[in-house]
């Protein structure tokens, strides 16, 4: 089983900032099927990424994912006050799918 | 539009059973592959299971916690997918959601939730 670790737990940021979010593997994730969700409290995951770096449809262009193998990143160049939520990173490479335990975002 | 309903939830005593099911409109159902998540209270999102389309062969993959005890199943006709849940614990305790994700005509990709339905397996 892949086994992913978001660090930090919580970042705390004002609106305007620039935000950096990691998720690592436990081993490779072979393609980059690396998936970034956002959840607001009381609501669905949203798909932010997929393929490590394709935003889904109609997520803004100030999200964006990089990496390969077994280090990730998202990052929200600016954010603004509807950003502020938890994070989570899935991989699909292999069963089970496994998330990562979350990074939550919250105003500083 | 796209909708997916859940539905079945509720309060099962441990080592019991209860079937979710999760109503999908607005897509052809039958080409898509299907999943469940499940959140427990206060906690991160945790994948439960994947039904592939049966085109694509109908097979199913589960989580480590829940395989041999959780059945994913799905019937086009009826444009459902079912979560069969046995022999419960306290710990599968969460709000269940069934999810897909799709290519839309413009070749990007969005992902389609339901809302979630509570189930609480407490004595």
């Amino acid at each position: 089983e892949i086994v992913l670790t978001q660090s930090p737990g919580t970042l705390s940021l004002s609106p305007g900032e620039r935000a950096t979010l990691s998720c690592r593997a436990s081993q490779s994730v072979s393609s980059n099927y690396l998936a970034w969700y956002q959840q607001k409290p009381g609501q669905a995951p949203r798909l932010l990424i997929y393929g490590a770096s394709s935003r889904a449809t109609g997520i803004p262009d100030r999200f964006s994912g990089s990496g390969s193998g077994t280090d990730f990143t998202l990052t929200i160049s600016r954010l603004e006050p509807e950003d502020f939520a938890v994070y989570y990173c899935q991989q699909y490479d292999s069963s089970p799918f496994t998330f990562g335990p979350g990074t939550k975002v919250d105003i500083k | 539009e796209v909708q997916l309903v859940e539905s079945g939830g509720g309060l099962v005593k441990p080592g019991g059973s209860l079937r979710l099911s999760c109503a999908a409109s607005g897509f052809t159902f039958s080409n898509a592959w299907m999943s469940w998540v499940r959140q427990a209270p206060g906690k991160g999102l945790e994948w439960v299971g994947r039904i592939k389309s049966k085109t694509d062969g109908g097979t199913t993959d589960y989580a480590a916690p829940v395989k041999g005890r959780f059945t994913v199943s799905r019937d086009d006709s009826k444009n459902t997918l079912y979560l069969q849940m046995s022999s419960l614990k306290t710990e599968d305790t969460a709000v269940y959601y069934c999810g897909t994700a799709f290519y839309d005509s413009s070749g990007g990709l969005r992902d389609y939730w339901g809302r979630g339905t509570l189930v609480t397996v407490s004595s």
